[in-house]
C-alpha cells in the first residue's frame, strides 16, 4: 500500500509566480490536512478537506491560498503570486476517516526567489 | 484555545542510555489524542506513539513509551537503548476527540542528538 505521494518535493518560485502542491492520499484515505513548517519551526494546520468539501481551513492565510480536493485526483495547494516568506515545507497527510491518525507525506520544499 | 508546549530544544543522550523528553499541553476538553512524532533529516514524519486521553494506561511502542499525567497536562516520551537511528526532531502533537475538525496541533519540537 503506497503512502501519502506529494509532488513535486522540491519547487522554486520567482516572487509573484504561482505554486501549486499536489497530494495523493494514501488509498482508502478521503481525509486530506495541509500542513506548512516554516524554517526551525513545528508544523501549523493549514487545512482539512474531505473529498470535494472543505472541512476546516482555519490555518489558511485569507488572501493568495487555496486549496482543493475534486472527487477524481489528487489535492491541490496553490498559492498564488508568492512571496518570500512563503518559503517552507508544506506537509499533506490523509486519514481513513476523522477520528483515524494521520500519515504524513514526505512534503514539497517550496523555496521562493 | 489549545497549545502544545516543548520546553527543551534540544537534546543529547549516549547510545544505549535513556533519555525523556517532555511535552505540556493546555486545553478544557476532556476527550483528546496527544502523539509523538520524529522527523528525521529527511523531513518525513513519522508517528512514533499515540495515547488515548480516556485511557489510564500509558501507551508503549518497543523501545517507546509515554508518561502520560491528565492531571498536570503532561505526556513525555521516554526513549530506552537510545540507538543512532533515534537522532531526529521530536515533534508533541495535540488533537481533539470530537468536533468538526480532526486538526493536529504541534509543539515546536526537541532536537535530539545521540553520541556513540
Amino acid at each position: 500500500n503506497a503512502g501519502v505521494m506529494q509532488n513535486p518535493r522540491h519547487l522554486v518560485r520567482r516572487r509573484g509566480q504561482e505554486a501549486r502542491l499536489r497530494c495523493s492520499p494514501m488509498k482508502g484515505h478521503s481525509h486530506v490536512y495541509w500542513y506548512r513548517q516554516l524554517p526551525e519551526e513545528g508544523l501549523k494546520f493549514m487545512v482539512y478537506l474531505q473529498k470535494e468539501n472543505i472541512i476546516d481551513e482555519s490555518g489558511m492565510p485569507k488572501e493568495r491560498f487555496s486549496a482543493e480536493f475534486p472527487k477524481e485526483g489528487p489535492s491541490i495547494l496553490r498559492i498564488q503570486q508568492v512571496v518570500r516568506g512563503d518559503s517552507a515545507a508544506y506537509f499533506c497527510a490523509s486519514s481513513q476517516s476523522k477520528s483515524y491518525e494521520q500519515y504524513f507525506g514526505p512534503g514539497t520544499r517550496l523555496t521562493v526567489t | 484555545a489549545q497549545t502544545v508546549t516543548q520546553s527543551q530544544p534540544e537534546m543529547s543522550v549516549q547510545e544505549a542510555e535513556t533519555v525523556t523528553l517532555s511535552c505540556t499541553y493546555d486545553t478544557s476538553e476532556s476527550d483528546y489524542y496527544l502523539f509523538w512524532y520524529k522527523q528525521p533529516p529527511s523531513r518525513q514524519m513519522i508517528l512514533v506513539i499515540r495515547q488515548e486521553a480516556y485511557k489510564q494506561q500509558n501507551a508503549t511502542e518497543n523501545r517507546f513509551s509515554v508518561n502520560f499525567q491528565k492531571a498536570a497536562k503532561s505526556f513525555s516520551l521516554k526513549i530506552s537503548d537510545s540507538q543512532l537511528g533515534d537522532a531526529a526532531m521530536y515533534f508533541c502533537a495535540y488533537r481533539e476527540g470530537g468536533g468538526a475538525t480532526n486538526k493536529l496541533i504541534f509543539g515546536t519540537g526537541t532536537l535530539l542528538a545521540v553520541q556513540p
